[in-house]
């Protein structure tokens, strides 16, 4: 059984640019959320997919967006980079909404 | 709105020795709660959870936690540490009506010496 898997591992970007983080779930999940890892913080919640439409979303600005596609995997856009986007960006697949989350390794994003 | 305290940002204790991470949460409804471990480069790991029932929640690797509602407490605890329990620990909770979002608390570090 394959987990869920991100890429890239790490980004380095500019600030003002545009950035596209990508995660692909665990077989037969349908639920995705991805969460930003500020360094010597914990996780904080951005949004969540369900079969393709926003499911919940933390306090972050509209410059964060997301996608889910048919097959369940996810992108997370980052439009006009600022330096405190810089962070751990952790992608984690459920079964449902409202169970328990896997996470992956993460994409390790430095803006410039 | 929810909360979560992890009281000590870092944890150190020598191999074998007995070890508690404290977690407190402020919620006001039901809630879920969880405690993940983060080990260095990589993302998180389920070491157990709380939905119901049971207080006393045993977990992977000999940790358990208890939940405590009248002191909305979590504390994590082994009663024997190895080195290679060195990492971050995050505890973690989630509304059980809105239980899709996870509210972490910004983590323990325990480091174990030999």
């Amino acid at each position: 059984e394959t987990g869920v898997t991100q890429s890239p591992t790490h980004l380095i970007k500019t600030r003002g640019q545009q950035v596209t983080l990508r995660c692909s779930s665990q077989s037969g999940h349908n639920t995705v959320s991805w969460y930003q890892q500020a360094l010597g913080q914990g996780p904080q919640f951005i949004f969540q997919y369900y079969r393709e439409e926003e499911n919940g979303r933390g306090n972050f600005p509209p410059r964060f967006s997301g996608l889910q596609f048919p097959n369940y995997s996810s992108e997370l856009n980052v439009n006009a980079l600022e330096l405190d986007d810089s962070a751990l960006y952790l992608c984690a697949s459920s079964p449902t909404t409202n169970t328990e989350a896997f996470f992956g390794q993460g994409t390790r994003l430095t803006v410039v | 709105a929810q909360s979560v305290t992890q009281l000590d940002s870092q944890v150190p204790v020598f191999e074998e020795a007995p070890v508690e991470l404290r977690c407190n949460y402020s919620s006001s409804v039901s809630v879920y709660l969880f405690w993940y471990v983060q080990y260095p480069n990589q993302g998180l790991q389920l070491l157990l959870k709380y939905l119901s029932g049971s207080t006393l929640v045993k977990g992977i690797n000999g940790f358990e936690a208890e939940f405590n509602k009248s002191q909305t407490s979590f504390h994590l605890r082994k009663p024997s540490v190895h080195i290679s329990d060195t990492a971050e620990y995050f505890c973690a909770v989630s509304e059980v009506d809105s239980s899709y979002k996870l509210i972490f608390g910004s983590g323990t570090r325990l480091l174990v010496r030999p």
